[in-house]
């Protein structure tokens, strides 16, 4: 159980587009949603953190109105960059938690490879 | 704020090696850890986690205890085999931050054969 899904696993798009993933929860209802960005041998990187029927929480230093994030039932989150840029492009990763709490598990989605030319 | 250190990499171990990958925090309250594995171009997975002082967490032939006084959580295997080859993250999550993980940066670990 606890399956998390990612689409598309990897997109490729021109400079100025906007590219949406979807997140979603296969076998369980997510309370709670991570976006990651992953940069080549490099940690994770939290972008925002999303509860269902709230907005999102940005961290620091994350452009809300870039990486637009929607969080619209227990099973589904989306993360759209807007205008995508060369320097958008990385490994986004969204994962999952049943519960808010610290001792929650966190399951994650399997990554979309980001690419803008 | 919290942080997390993990060993600096990359870590190349023959087969059957014994296995340490050192992890020490910081942080405001009470965390929760946990150990990830990254395998090659494939998303995060729970391996391991202990919620609590002296909880000793263990998956696959992997063990982590949560020492509270020395502030680490060190990932062990008797044992590593090829297919352990990955990468191997440190988190811990606050009691005050609803669920958010902070991760260390990654220990990438090769077990030759």
């Amino acid at each position: 159980g606890a399956v998390v899904s990612q689409h598309p696993s990897w997109v490729i798009c021109k400079s100025g587009t906007s590219v949406k993933i979807e997140c979603r929860s296969l076998d369980f209802q997510a309370t709670t949603m991570f976006w990651y960005r992953q940069f080549p041998k490099q940690s994770l990187m939290l972008m925002a953190t999303s509860n269902e029927g709230s907005k999102a929480t940005y961290e620091q230093g994350v452009e809300k109105d870039k990486f637009l994030i929607n969080h619209a039932s227990l099973t589904l989150s989306t993360l759209t960059v807007t205008s995508a840029h060369p320097e958008d492009s990385s490994f986004y990763i969204c994962s999952a938690s049943r519960q808010r709490t610290y001792q929650e598990t966190q399951y994650f989605g399997p990554g979309t490879r980001l690419l803008v030319l | 704020g919290n942080s997390v250190t993990q060993m600096e990499g990359p870590v190349t171990l023959s087969e059957e090696a014994f296995l340490t990958i050192n992890c020490t925090y910081t942080a405001t309250g009470y965390p929760s850890l946990f150990w990830y594995v990254q395998y090659p171009g494939e998303g995060l997975q729970l391996l391991l986690k202990a919620t609590k002082a002296d909880d000793k967490g263990s998956n696959k032939g992997f063990e982590a205890t949560y020492r509270k006084e020395t502030t680490s959580f060190h990932l062990e295997k008797g044992s590593v085999q090829v297919s352990d080859s990955a990468v191997y993250f440190c988190a811990l999550s606050d009691r005050g931050n609803a669920g958010k993980s902070t991760f260390g940066d990654g220990t990438t670990l090769t077990v030759k054969p």
